[in-house]
C-alpha cells in the first residue's frame, strides 16, 4: 500500500526535449502538490492541484506545467528541459483532518539529470 | 518576502536531547510543520502545531509561539537513526495546503 508512486523514478534528457513525469495516488485526496529539491534550497513548490483540471502556481513554476484529468494522476511536464531543472522531484498529497492535523505525504521521488 | 530560518547543522550525542529552532517571516500563517527526511529518502510528516504550545509523540514533542514567529522541534533519547535531515515549513493557507520550507537542519548524531 504505497499511498503515492512517481514514475519514472530516475531519467536523463537532454536539454530542450520535453520530460513529462507521472504522480499516482490510491487515497483520493483532493490536493496534490510538485516540488523540487535542490541542494541549499529546502523544498520549493512548483505546481499544486485542489480538484481535476484546477491547478496553480507555486513560487517556481517557470518553464513547467502541470495537468490533472483524474483524481489520481497528477503529471508535471518540462516543456523544454534546461540543465537548471535538474533536481529530485517529490510529489505530495494532503492528508488533513479538521484545523489540528495537516499532513502531506510525499512519495519516493524523482531524479532527473538535464545534460 | 518570506523567510524561514533554522540552524543549517547540530550534532549530539546518543541519548542525549537536541532542540531544533526555527523563525519565520511570512505573508500568512496558519501552522508550522516538521519533516524529516534521511538521505536519498523522501521527507516524513513528524508534527503540526497550529495552535501555541507543546505537541508530543512519543520522543520527538514540536513547539510553536504564534506571537514570536517562532518554534522548535525537540527530540529526546537519541538514537543513531534520528542522523537525518529536519524541515521546518510554514503553512501560509488554511486550505490549499501550500507549505514553504526552510532549508533544513543536518542532525548528526554520535555514538
Amino acid at each position: 500500500d504505497a499511498g503515492i508512486t512517481q514514475s519514472p523514478r530516475h531519467k536523463v534528457t537532454e536539454t530542450g526535449t520535453p520530460v513529462t513525469l507521472r504522480c499516482h495516488q490510491t487515497e483520493n485526496h483532493r490536493y496534490m502538490y510538485w516540488y523540487r529539491q535542490d541542494p541549499g534550497h529546502g523544498l520549493r513548490l512548483i505546481h499544486y492541484s485542489y480538484g481535476v483540471k484546477d491547478t496553480d502556481k507555486g513560487e517556481v513554476s517557470d518553464g513547467y506545467s502541470v495537468s490533472r484529468s483524474k483524481t489520481e494522476d497528477f503529471l508535471l511536464t518540462l516543456e523544454s528541459a534546461t540543465s537548471s531543472q535538474t533536481s529530485v522531484y517529490f510529489c505530495a498529497i494532503k492528508r488533513s483532518q479538521g484545523l489540528l492535523y495537516n499532513e502531506q505525504f510525499f512519495g519516493p521521488g524523482t531524479r532527473l539529470t538535464v545534460l | 518576502g518570506q523567510s524561514l530560518e533554522q540552524p543549517s547543522e547540530v550534532t549530539a550525542v546518543e541519548g542525549a536531547i537536541v532542540q531544533i529552532n526555527c523563525t519565520y517571516q511570512t505573508s500568512g500563517f496558519y501552522g508550522l510543520s516538521w519533516y524529516q527526511q534521511h538521505d536519498g529518502g523522501a521527507p516524513t510528516f513528524l508534527s503540526y502545531n497550529a495552535l501555541d504550545g507543546l505537541e508530543e509523540t512519543g520522543r520527538f514533542s514540536s513547539f510553536l509561539s504564534r506571537s514570536d514567529s517562532y518554534g522548535y522541534l525537540l527530540l529526546q533519547e537519541l538514537q543513531m537513526k534520528d542522523s537525518a535531515s529536519y524541515f521546518c515549513a510554514v503553512h501560509g493557507s488554511s486550505n490549499t495546503g501550500k507549505l514553504i520550507f526552510g532549508q533544513g537542519t543536518t542532525l548528526q548524531v554520535k555514538p
